[in-house]
C-alpha cells in the first residue's frame, strides 16, 4: 500500500482566517514533505521533516507552519494567507530523506483563498 | 542548483501510437530519476524510475531510459491508450536529496 491521504480536499478560507491541512501516511515512512503546485506548474518544495524534525524550508512565509506530531502525521497551519497562496497543496513521504527513495504524493488540498 | 529541461511541453497521438518525453539535467551527481503521471485534479503517481547505475528499465508499456555521459532521461510509452492522457513529470534527485521536477507534458491521447 502506497498511499497518503489528505484533508480537507477543498478549502475556501478568507485572508484573516487560520486554517489547518492535514496529512497521514502508514506505510512507516520517516521522511514527510509539503510541496505547492500553482495550475499548469510543477510542484514546488516547501518543507522536508526527517524523523520527526525540520531538516528543509524553502524560505517559505512565515503564514504557513508546519508540524510533524508523529511518524504518521503531518500537519500545514495557515494564517494571513493571500491570494496568490490559492493553489493545490500536496503531501508526500518517502522511506527515508535523502539516497533514491521512491517519493509518494496524496491527492492534494486546493486551497482558495478569498 | 539543478536545472531540468523537459519535451516537449504538449504531445498529442493517436490510440496505439507511442509516445517519447525526454528530459536533460545539468548536475553530473544526481542519482534518482523518477517520473510522475498527474491526472486532473488528482496528486502526481510515480509510474516508473530509474537510479543511476542502471540504463533502461520497462514495465509493461512503460520503459525509462538513462544516458548519463548525455545527461539526458526519457520515458516511452508504447501502444497508448485514452486513458494515458495526462501531464507528465520527469524529476531528478541530485546532492542536496530533494526533487527538481521538469516543467511537464501534457499528453493527449486520441481514440
Amino acid at each position: 500500500d502506497t498511499e497518503v491521504t489528505q484533508t480537507p480536499k477543498h478549502l475556501v478560507m478568507g485572508m484573516t482566517n487560520k486554517k489547518s491541512l492535514k496529512c497521514e501516511q502508514h506505510m512507516g515512512h520517516r521522511a514527510m514533505y509539503w510541496y505547492k503546485q500553482k495550475a499548469k506548474k510543477p510542484p514546488e518544495l516547501m518543507f522536508v521533516y526527517s524523523y520527526e524534525k525540520l531538516s528543509i524550508n524553502e524560505s517559505v512565509p512565515s503564514r504557513f507552519s508546519p508540524e510533524c506530531p508523529n511518524s504518521s502525521l503531518l500537519n500545514l497551519h495557515l494564517h494571513a494567507l493571500q491570494p496568490e497562496d490559492s493553489a493545490l497543496y500536496l503531501c508526500a513521504s518517502s522511506q527515508e530523506w535523502g539516497a533514491s527513495y521512491e517519493q509518494y504524493f496524496g491527492p492534494g488540498t486546493r486551497l482558495t483563498v478569498t | 542548483g539543478e536545472n531540468v529541461e523537459q519535451h516537449p511541453s504538449t504531445l498529442s497521438v493517436q490510440e496505439g501510437d507511442s509516445a517519447v518525453i525526454k528530459c536533460t539535467y545539468s548536475d553530473s551527481a544526481s542519482n534518482y530519476f523518477p517520473w510522475y503521471k498527474q491526472e486532473l485534479g488528482k496528486g502526481p503517481q510515480l509510474i516508473i524510475d530509474i537510479r543511476s547505475n542502471v540504463g533502461e528499465k520497462k514495465d509493461q508499456r512503460i520503459a525509462v531510459t538513462l544516458n548519463k555521459t548525455a545527461k539526458h532521461f526519457s520515458l516511452h510509452i508504447t501502444e497508448t491508450q485514452p486513458e494515458d492522457s495526462a501531464v507528465y513529470f520527469c524529476a531528478v534527485r541530485g546532492g542536496y536529496s530533494t526533487l527538481t521536477f521538469g516543467k511537464g507534458t501534457m499528453l493527449l491521447v486520441s481514440p
